[in-house]
């Protein structure tokens, strides 16, 4: 184990669902990343946050709202997605921002049906 | 453009063999290079991490090499296990400011009987 967690790890939605995905970290670390991977394509960076700031944000749709109540909770709300948003979703953490050793969760599979 | 090139992009060799894996980078500045395993449904997990000063790194069975050169990396697997069966993923940072890393797409081992 990683020391990061993420739930769901399986989560099927329709297009006018709401939902969410949860991510904590138990490694002390300050910084924390949302990531999306489609099959055959690199990891995708989403969102970044160092000391609950959001630091980066890479052109995300709005549908896709991210939440950081504290360094070691890290939330991705969903609404209105669309079938082509279906991929692995993965949070990962950080000491700090910048070159880092990222460590991963397990990711969340979503399905938008 | 800062891109990660892997090859190939996906192996299948036989339980005890051993492989290597490729890894081209056009990366500007550079500041680390890491492999990643990534296990089917899990997150990925570090196996490696060089600068530029470093030629050889080792880790069990496996091994990195770089080359900031020719900007070249490769990944040695040594007596492959059933467990090496994953995808490997190169990974470089760039020394600016943000997270600046550069995800490549990963080559798919499987280690067959």
């Amino acid at each position: 184990e990683t020391g990061v967690t993420q739930t769901p790890r399986h989560l099927v939605m329709g297009m006018t669902n709401k939902k969410s995905l949860k991510c904590e970290q138990h490694l002390g670390h300050n910084a924390m990343y949302w990531y999306k991977q489609s099959a055959k394509k690199p990891l995708e960076l989403m969102f970044v946050y160092n000391f609950k700031e959001q630091t980066e944000n890479n052109s995300v749709p709005s549908r896709f709202s991210p939440e950081c109540p504290n360094s070691s909770h890290l939330f991705l709300h969903l609404h209105t997605l669309q079938p082509e948003d279906s991929a692995l979703y993965l949070c990962a953490s950080s000491h700090g921002q910048g070159g880092y050793e990222q460590y991963f969760g397990p990711g969340t599979r979503l399905t938008v049906t | 453009k800062n891109q990660v090139e892997q090859s190939p992009q996906s192996l299948i060799i036989l339980e005890g063999k051993n492989c290597t894996l490729q890894c081209n980078y056009t990366v500007s500045p550079f500041s680390n290079l890491r492999w990643y395993k990534q296990d089917t449904g899990r997150g990925p997990v570090s196996l490696t991490i060089m600068t530029f000063s470093e030629n050889t790194k080792s880790n069990g069975r496996y091994t990195a090499t770089l080359d900031a050169d020719t900007k070249q990396s490769s990944l040695h697997i040594t007596a492959s296990q059933l467990s090496d069966s994953a995808s490997y993923i190169c990974v470089v940072s760039a020394a600016q400011a943000g997270t600046a890393l550069i995800f490549g797409k990963g080559t798919t081992l499987s280690v067959s009987s």
